[in-house]
């Protein structure tokens, strides 16, 4: 398979504690977005990586959150402390090209989290 | 701020009916427009895109997007729906900002 893969698919955990997610792009592409999605509701956008820099952050990637891609491949979503209210499904994206607008987001299958 | 208005959050419709999903934008720039769709059980796919040039743009499964630029919107049309079609749409946009906004869904259920 060559799609975007996104581990682990499920993850339950308690409030307070801290969780990683893992994100591998499609081979060669170079850039990486984290979205996320809640029950009845479209993605929303949280931050994208273009290689290993972090170019762009949604505001409701809060001071818990951080992302990395060290060294421009595979990627992690850290949330600290979670709560109740981070329960959603973390869908990874990457995509290829010279510029952003120009480029097509495909998605991984999401990692699906729910804070107890 | 960009943000994306889908007006029908649940359709219900027979095999080989025509199909129409709206979807309205709201950024006065240049933007993309994306339909992605989500079968049951599978993640989310890309149904077809516009960048830029012919308004009309058709996509996998005999789908097709029409671009108004004038009503800010990219209704997704399918004259003929299959049971296999039934999933959840998604609407998207991509303005001033490089991360997509996406509309909240619309999940079609086709009745054999």
């Amino acid at each position: 398979d060559t799609g975007v893969s996104q581990n682990p698919r499920h993850k339950i955990t308690k409030r307070g504690q801290n969780v990683t997610f893992r994100c591998d792009p499609i081979s060669e592409h170079n850039r990486l977005y984290w979205y996320r999605q809640t029950l009845g509701q479209g993605p929303e956008f949280l931050t994208y990586f273009q290689n290993e820099a972090q170019l762009e952050k949604s505001r409701l990637l809060s001071d818990r959150f951080s992302a990395e891609r060290p060294k421009g491949s595979f990627s992690t979503l850290e949330i600290q402390r979670t709560e109740q209210g981070d329960s959603a499904m973390y869908l990874c994206a990457s995509s290829v090209g010279t510029t952003p607008s120009t480029d097509t987001q495909y998605f991984g299958p999401g990692t699906r989290l729910t804070v107890l | 701020a960009q943000s994306v208005s889908q007006h029908n959050h649940h359709v219900i419709l027979s095999e080989a009916a025509s199909l129409e999903l709206g979807c309205n934008y709201s950024y006065g720039g240049t933007v993309n427009l994306f339909w992605y769709v989500q079968y049951p059980g599978q993640h989310l796919q890309l149904l077809l895109k516009y960048f830029s040039g012919d308004p009309l743009v058709k996509g996998i499964k005999g789908f097709e997007a029409e671009f108004i630029k004038s009503k800010f919107s990219f209704n997704l049309r399918k004259p003929s729906v299959q049971w296999s079609d039934t999933a959840e749409y998604f609407c998207a946009v991509r303005g001033g900002a490089d991360g997509l906004t996406f509309g909240k869904g619309t999940h079609l259920i086709i009745q054999p």
